[in-house]
Order: structure tokens, then C-alpha cells, then sequence
């Protein structure tokens, strides 16, 4: 069992619509959680940084983070063309600079 | 955000020859920085951690003598891909640990390796 999980899609939805992401882990001493997004054949982008457990917004992104229940998430709101990419869940235990695990990305396609 | 820069973009090389790839912090000192894996619809796997003026750690699996770790400024670090066979073609990442205002790491835009 890989220490994180993420559905690798492909999600596609409309213009507008919500993108919902999720990844489950199994490292209870993950206390550090980022997104990132990756278009083709180039590096990762860092979207949101959460420390622990809550909720973090930021413009149209929104993180959450239960650590009860080992789940987070990433919501897209007013989704565009532009945010068609591949979302990579990251964690670290000692800090968000240190040794990341990443999930296996899901691609997300949002049609015009 | 920070910027991170990583030469070159892509690379086609002979089975046997070496390649070096540079990986620059372009606005802040870096004295960790790492160098990642990934194969197509794959994740990103870690090969080793860089730490400038010091020897590199690697992953478990990851040969060093295959890939050449250089720190040797607090804003360069090096990967050479040694004796380069066709199973090394893969995307190699970089990234950089910014300290200040708060640990974060940011990513270089990646090398495409084709070794024929």
C-alpha cells in the first residue's frame, strides 16, 4: 500500500464548475500538506500550504486537511480551461521543506 | 513565488555519454536542495537530498555513482547522469528549500533526458 493515495482521474468537468481533489495517507506524523499543479513536462507549482489539521483558502482555492480521518482535499471553484493540469497532493512530516511524499496526481480536464 | 531555475530543458544524449543538469535558485540561498524522478502518468520520486558543501544522500536504490551530486553553492546544485544507458530517459526535477518567511520548496521547470 503506497503511503499516499490519489485517484489519478482523468475528472473532467464543465467551465464553472467545482473541482473536487482528495488524498488519503496512512503516516500519521504527516503534518504538512501542499498542492501542487503540474502542466505537461514541467516542474510542479505550489498552490496551498496547510499546516496540520483546517481549512485554508485562497482566492478560488480551498485546503482542507483531516488528520482524524488521514484525508485531504482541494476544492477549485469557477473552474477554467487554464486549470486543466495534473494535481499532485505533497506531505512532509518535519516540515514543508523537507522530503516530500507525493501522491500519484490526478488529471484534471475542465471543457469550455 | 520563488524562482527556480533548471537547465536544460531537454537533452538527447548517446548511451554512454554523460549529462549534466544544473538546477539555480534565482532569488534566495538554498543550502538543501533535491532532485526528483518521473516517469510518464507517474508521480515524482526522490532520488537524493542536496546539502550545499556537503556529500549528497541518496535514496535507497538510487546509485550514486550513476548520479553525480554537486551543492557547491548555496544557490547551484548539479545532477550528472554518468554512462547514460536508455533506461535513464525520464523527467528530472529539481527543487529548492526556501527558508524565509516560511519553509517552503519550490520546483524547477524540469529536464526531459533521451538517451538513445
Amino acid at each position: 500500500q503506497k503511503e499516499v493515495e490519489q485517484d489519478p482521474g482523468p475528472l473532467s468537468v464543465p467551465e464553472g464548475a467545482i473541482v473536487s481533489l482528495n488524498c488519503t495517507y496512512s503516516n500519521s506524523a504527516f503534518q504538512y500538506f501542499m498542492w501542487y499543479r503540474q502542466y505537461s513536462r514541467k516542474g510542479p507549482e505550489l498552490l496551498m500550504y496547510t499546516y496540520s489539521s483546517g481549512n485554508k483558502e485562497d482566492g478560488r482555492f480551498t485546503a482542507q486537511v483531516d488528520k482524524s480521518s488521514k484525508y485531504i482535499s482541494l476544492f477549485i471553484r469557477d473552474s477554467q480551461p487554464s486549470d486543466s493540469a495534473t494535481y499532485l497532493c505533497a506531505m512532509s512530516a518535519g516540515a514543508a521543506g523537507n522530503k516530500l511524499t507525493f501522491g500519484g496526481g490526478t488529471r484534471v480536464l475542465v471543457k469550455p | 513565488g520563488a524562482v527556480v531555475s533548471q537547465h536544460p530543458s531537454r537533452v538527447i544524449c548517446k548511451s554512454g555519454t554523460s549529462v549534466k543538469i544544473e538546477c539555480r535558485s534565482l532569488d534566495f540561498q538554498a543550502t538543501t536542495m533535491f532532485w526528483y524522478r518521473q516517469f510518464p502518468k507517474q508521480s515524482l520520486m526522490l532520488m537524493a537530498t542536496s546539502n550545499e558543501g556537503s556529500k549528497a544522500t541518496y535514496e535507497q536504490g538510487v546509485e550514486k555513482d550513476k548520479f553525480l551530486i554537486n551543492h557547491a553553492s548555496l544557490t547551484l546544485s548539479t545532477l550528472t547522469v554518468t554512462s547514460a544507458h536508455p533506461e535513464d530517459s525520464s523527467f528530472y526535477i529539481c527543487s529548492a528549500r526556501k527558508t524565509e518567511p516560511v519553509e517552503k520548496l519550490f520546483f524547477g521547470s524540469g529536464t526531459q533526458l533521451s538517451v538513445l
